[in-house]
Order: C-alpha cells, then sequence, then structure tokens
C-alpha cells in the first residue's frame, strides 16, 4: 500500500463548478502538507501549504486537513478553464526526513 | 518564495553518455532535494543534497549512477551517469524554505532528459 493515495482521475467539470480533490495517506508522523499543481511540460507549483491540521483559505482555494482521519481536500471554487491541469498533494514529518512524500495526481480538465 | 533556476531545460542525449544538471537558488537554504518525474508519473525523490558532505540517497538510488554535489547553500548538480532509454524524465531540483518561507517546499522548472 502506498503511503499517500490519491484518485489519478481525470476529472472533468463545467466551468464555474466547485472541485474537490482529495488524498488519504498512513503515515502518522507527516504533518507538513501540500498541494502542488502541474501544467503539462512545468515544474511544480506551490498552491496551499498547511501545518497540522485544520482549513487554510486563498482566494478560490481552500485547503482542509483532518489528521484524524488521515485525508486532505484542496477545494477549487468557481473554476476556470485554466485551472486545467495536473493537481499533487504532497506531504513530510515536522522532523527527521523533510523530503515531500507524493500523491500519484489528480488531471483536471475544466470545460469551457 | 525562493527563486529557483535549472539548467538545462532539457536534453537529448545518446546511451551510454552522462549529463549534469545544475540548480541554482536565489537565496540561501539549508535543504535541498532532487527528484526524477517519469513520463505520466508523480515525483520520487533521488536524494537529498547536503551541504559539505556526501548526499543522501533514497533506496533504488545509488552515489555512482547519480553523483550529487552541493558546494555551499545556494547551488547543488546532479548527474545522471551512462545513461540508458529508462533513465528520459524530468528531473527536478526542491527547496524548503528560501525567500523569507520556512516550511514550504519550492520547485524549479525542471530538465527534460531524453536519452536515445
Amino acid at each position: 500500500q502506498k503511503e499517500v493515495e490519491q484518485d489519478p482521475g481525470p476529472l472533468s467539470v463545467p466551468e464555474g463548478a466547485i472541485v474537490s480533490l482529495n488524498c488519504t495517506y498512513s503515515n502518522s508522523a507527516f504533518q507538513y502538507f501540500m498541494w502542488y499543481r502541474q501544467y503539462s511540460r512545468k515544474g511544480p507549483e506551490l498552491l496551499m501549504y498547511t501545518y497540522s491540521s485544520g482549513n487554510k483559505e486563498d482566494g478560490r482555494f481552500t485547503a482542509q486537513v483532518d489528521k484524524s482521519s488521515k485525508y486532505i481536500s484542496l477545494f477549487i471554487r468557481d473554476s476556470q478553464p485554466s485551472d486545467s491541469a495536473t493537481y499533487l498533494c504532497a506531504m513530510s514529518a515536522r522532523t527527521g526526513r523533510r523530503a515531500l512524500t507524493f500523491g500519484s495526481g489528480t488531471r483536471l480538465q475544466v470545460q469551457p | 518564495s525562493a527563486v529557483i533556476s535549472q539548467k538545462p531545460s532539457r536534453d537529448i542525449c545518446q546511451r551510454g553518455t552522462s549529463l549534469t544538471i545544475q540548480c541554482q537558488v536565489d537565496s540561501q537554504v539549508t535543504m535541498m532535494f532532487w527528484y526524477r518525474q517519469q513520463p505520466g508519473q508523480s515525483l520520487t525523490l533521488i536524494a537529498t543534497a547536503n551541504q559539505g558532505s556526501e548526499a543522501t540517497y533514497e533506496s533504488g538510488f545509488v552515489i555512482d549512477k547519480f553523483p550529487i554535489s552541493r558546494p555551499n547553500l545556494t547551488f547543488s548538480t546532479l548527474t545522471v551517469s551512462n545513461m540508458s532509454p529508462e533513465d528520459s524524465s524530468i528531473y527536478l531540483c526542491s527547496v524548503v524554505g528560501g525567500g523569507g518561507a520556512r516550511y514550504e517546499q519550492y520547485f524549479g522548472p525542471g530538465t527534460r532528459l531524453t536519452v536515445t
């Protein structure tokens, strides 16, 4: 079983829809949770960063972490065609190994 | 956030040759990593680049194949040695912090390598 599980999609939604992306994980040492957006042939771009549990909002994006369930989510409101990309969840521990463990990525297509 | 550049951005290499990839950061950072992203796949950690000492490699990656240097807190190189077509991937460097951030991890634009 992978440490981080993410539905690979593809996920296709109409413009303006609310998008929900999710990951589950098994390692209770993970404390830092990040969401990256990756366009084709580009490096990952950090969208949201959350430490431990709770919610964080930035514009149209909301990240949620539920450590008790080992479940994280990214919500995109009023989705735009420019949001079409692969979304990667990633996480790391607070001490020791600080490199990220990634989910497999979810490919999102927002239809105009 | 830290600004990270990589050279070259892409290359096509012949089997059996080596390629050195450079990673430059615009501010001093304590942690630097090298990742590989194979076609259609997610990111896999190759190694942690340690300043002033040998890199720490993940299972499945060895120093002879992927030698890494990190002479200071803003620069690192990854060499892909004795290349085969299976090494065709995007290679990415990543840093923790830099530019005022403490825990966030940022990625460079990547180096797209094709081995023929």
